[in-house]
């Protein structure tokens, strides 16, 4: 069974960098793409972008050059670094496995709240 | 960037009630259309890929519908346990998610 699992600081200052790593278990990182997925307090699901595992990425173009998705296939693991943050970011970040068929979104982690405070 | 609206925003239904959410698409996505249940303070499960296909598990009152820009799910017997938001995505070019649909109790 495959496991996902978000880390990283929980809070993060304005103007800051968010980082975040996602550490996948139960199944190889080398194969599918892997996403972040964010959702504000009381909103709705908003695509951050993905990765596959020779590095290829895809990101949401509303997010304006502020998202880096990187992987690191021998520790099982990729990333997320989102720059020059606001309140506008706080939100509840996931990351999650395209593997279903169509790209179906079929492995979520459990979500980590992350909020943009001074 | 392929936009998803997705309807009605909200809804109040009965137990055993009959749901439709309808999900409209900026352009044609063939058959790359999801439907996903989210549960407060839970990450999202998908219900039903590729329009109308049920993941493993699921209860067989789900069900989709639709083609090209124009789907619908459908919950044939509403249950406790379906009190939920439910988001559409398409997954033809990137990824792109309706607004979400919540469905509260009558």
């Amino acid at each position: 069974q495959v496991q996902l699992q978000e880390s990283g600081p929980g809070l993060v200052k304005p103007s800051g960098t968010l980082t975040l790593t996602c550490s996948v278990s139960g199944g190889s990182i080398s194969t599918y793409y892997w996403s972040w997925i964010r959702q504000p307090p009381g909103k709705g699901l908003e695509w951050i972008g993905y990765i596959y595992y020779t590095g290829t990425t895809k990101y949401n173009p509303s997010l304006k050059g502020r998202v880096t998705i990187s992987v690191d296939t021998s520790k099982n693991q990729f990333s997320l670094k989102l720059s020059s943050v606001t309140a506008a970011d706080t939100a509840v970040y996931f990351c999650a496995r395209e593997g279903g068929p169509v790209g179906s979104t079929d492995y979520w982690g459990q979500g980590t709240q992350v909020a943009v405070s001074s | 960037e392929i936009q998803m609206t997705q309807s009605p925003f909200s809804l109040s239904a009965s137990i055993g009630d009959r749901v439709t959410i309808t999900c409209r698409a900026s352009q044609s996505i063939s058959n790359y259309l999801n439907w996903y249940q989210q549960k407060p303070g839970k990450a999202p499960k998908v219900l039903i890929y590729a329009v109308s296909r049920l993941q493993s598990g699921v209860p067989s009152r789900f069900s989709g519908s639709g083609s090209g820009t124009d789907f619908t799910l459908t919950i044939s017997g509403l249950q406790p346990e379906d009190f939920a938001t439910y988001y559409c995505q398409q997954s033809y070019n990137t990824i792109t998610f309706g607004g979400g649909t919540k469905v509260e109790i009558k």
